[in-house]
């Protein structure tokens, strides 16, 4: 069985400090690992994945993640928040192979003051 | 940049309706998912759809439910007997044979059964 624990369920902090949002996976299996975005009324968009290539993975606007198996992690971060960063983010896992169904976990809300 | 699109973006139904709810993928993709997120819960897989056939589908995925691909561009979701539970945001997700790993969404259709 395979599963993702997001620890914060709301993250805030001001423009141009680091971004970080954490996720914790169990998986029986290599896992394919993702962070997906939700603005409001907007679809979900993915951010990056990590698919047992490259351990520090980069995605768009800055954001990277770091697959980590000893810590079963797959924290989010970004250096400098940006207010258009306010958004919802889901950390998501999958098996191995792709085409399969997506796992989310609860979700993360990120606010960014000015 | 294409898009996967979906209607309606609300739809409201009496208990025991039937509703279908439909999905236009990304025209080259070949594999198609349905998700729901109930207010303040998970994202759940509800199916997947290859080739005119479901390729995985979900415990909640019961004979209420029904995927179809009626046409080459239209995806649809159909619930017969609709239920106050049923009431919930309904993604629809393609995927291009070239990218496994990466499911692109529409932007999602609330449902709500009265």
């Amino acid at each position: 069985a395979q599963s993702v624990t997001q620890l914060d369920s709301h993250v805030s902090v001001s423009e141009g400090t680091p971004v970080l949002l954490r996720c914790n996976y169990s998986s029986s299996y290599s896992p394919s690992l993702f962070w997906y975005v939700q603005h409001p009324n907007k679809g979900l968009q993915l951010l990056l994945k990590y698919t047992s290539a490259a351990t520090l993975v980069k995605g768009i606007n800055g954001f990277e993640a770091e697959f980590k198996k000893s810590e079963t992690s797959f924290h989010l971060t970004k250096p400098s928040a940006h207010m258009s960063d306010a958004a919802e983010y889901f950390c998501v896992v999958s098996g191995p192979g792709g085409y399969n169904k997506l796992i989310f976990g609860a979700g993360t809300r990120l606010a960014v003051h000015p | 940049e294409p898009e996967v699109t979906q209607t309606p973006s609300h739809q409201v139904t009496q208990m025991g309706q039937e509703v279908i709810l439909r999905c236009v993928p990304i025209s080259n993709h070949l594999y198609f998912y349905w998700y729901r997120q109930i207010l303040g819960q998970k994202v759940e897989f509800l199916v997947s759809f290859y080739n005119n056939e479901i390729s995985e589908k979900s415990e909640i995925f019961d004979d209420q439910f029904s995927v179809e691909r009626p046409d080459g561009s239209n995806f649809t979701l159909k619930i017969r007997s609709t239920k106050l539970e049923d009431s919930a945001m309904y993604f629809c997700a393609s995927t291009d044979t070239l990218k496994p790993y990466e499911q692109y969404f529409g932007p999602g259709t609330r449902l709500t059964v009265t």
